[in-house]
């Protein structure tokens, strides 16, 4: 049972080039999220989709984009990278806004 | 001043004391979240709670709704427990994520 699978696992861009990171959960769970970590900072929310075919700004979106490219799947893009992205990215889902969120493995970005 | 607040932030103990790790927050909440990040990166879901107490093995978690403030202890703790504990509270819309407290279990 893969739960939430995360792709690539580590990334290292320059400035200015663009990127995809993937995700998808085989959980059939209707919301999912993309979050980043920085160091002795929690969780903050980039953006989420609450069903398939919605998406919603979180608390930290410039810079980013995503597609919930189905139910199974919802990617983050990059189309510019900053050194301020450099970062752990974390994809979760739920079953419902309120449910407990299963997260990926994460993926450590770097750019230089 | 940060809407989830921790403490401590780091924790250092030797196996098999008793752990608590405590959440205090501000804002009016529908439920608060405990997880786990391994070392390695990973993030579990220990517990979702709304009132009163949960259990799960060794780990407990309880929450005061009035005192806005919630509590995980580890019982007999164990080197393996070594992880940074997060606790996320759900206010209306998002989840609102503490800084974690970075718990090391010495052998």
């Amino acid at each position: 049972n893969a739960g939430v699978t995360q792709t690539p696992k580590f990334q290292v861009l320059k400035t200015g080039q663009s990127m995809t990171l993937q995700c998808a959960q085989d959980m059939n769970h209707n919301s999912m999220y993309w979050y980043r970590q920085d160091p002795g900072m929690g969780l903050r929310l980039i953006y989420y989709s609450a069903s398939e075919g919605t998406t919603d700004k979180g608390e930290v979106p410039n810079g980013y984009n995503v597609s919930r490219l189905n139910k199974r799947e919802f990617s983050l893009r990059l189309e510019s990278a900053a050194p301020s992205q450099t970062s752990v990215y974390f994809c979760a889902s739920s079953d419902g806004r309120v449910d407990i969120q299963y997260f990926g493995a994460g993926t450590r970005l770097s750019v230089l | 001043k940060n809407e989830v607040e921790q403490s401590p932030q780091n924790l250092t103990a030797q196996e098999g004391e008793f752990i608590t790790i405590n959440c205090s927050y501000s804002v009016g909440i529908s439920a608060l979240h405990w997880l786990q990040q391994h070392p390695g990166g990973g993030i579990v879901s220990l517990f979702m709670l709304s009132s009163g107490k949960k259990k799960h093995g060794r780990l407990i978690a309880t929450i005061n709704i009035q005192e806005k403030h919630s509590s995980l202890h580890i019982t007999a703790s164990h080197p393996r427990d070594s992880a940074v504990y997060i606790c996320a509270v759900r206010g209306n819309y998002q989840l609102i994520w503490g800084a974690g407290t970075k718990l090391i279990i010495k052998p």
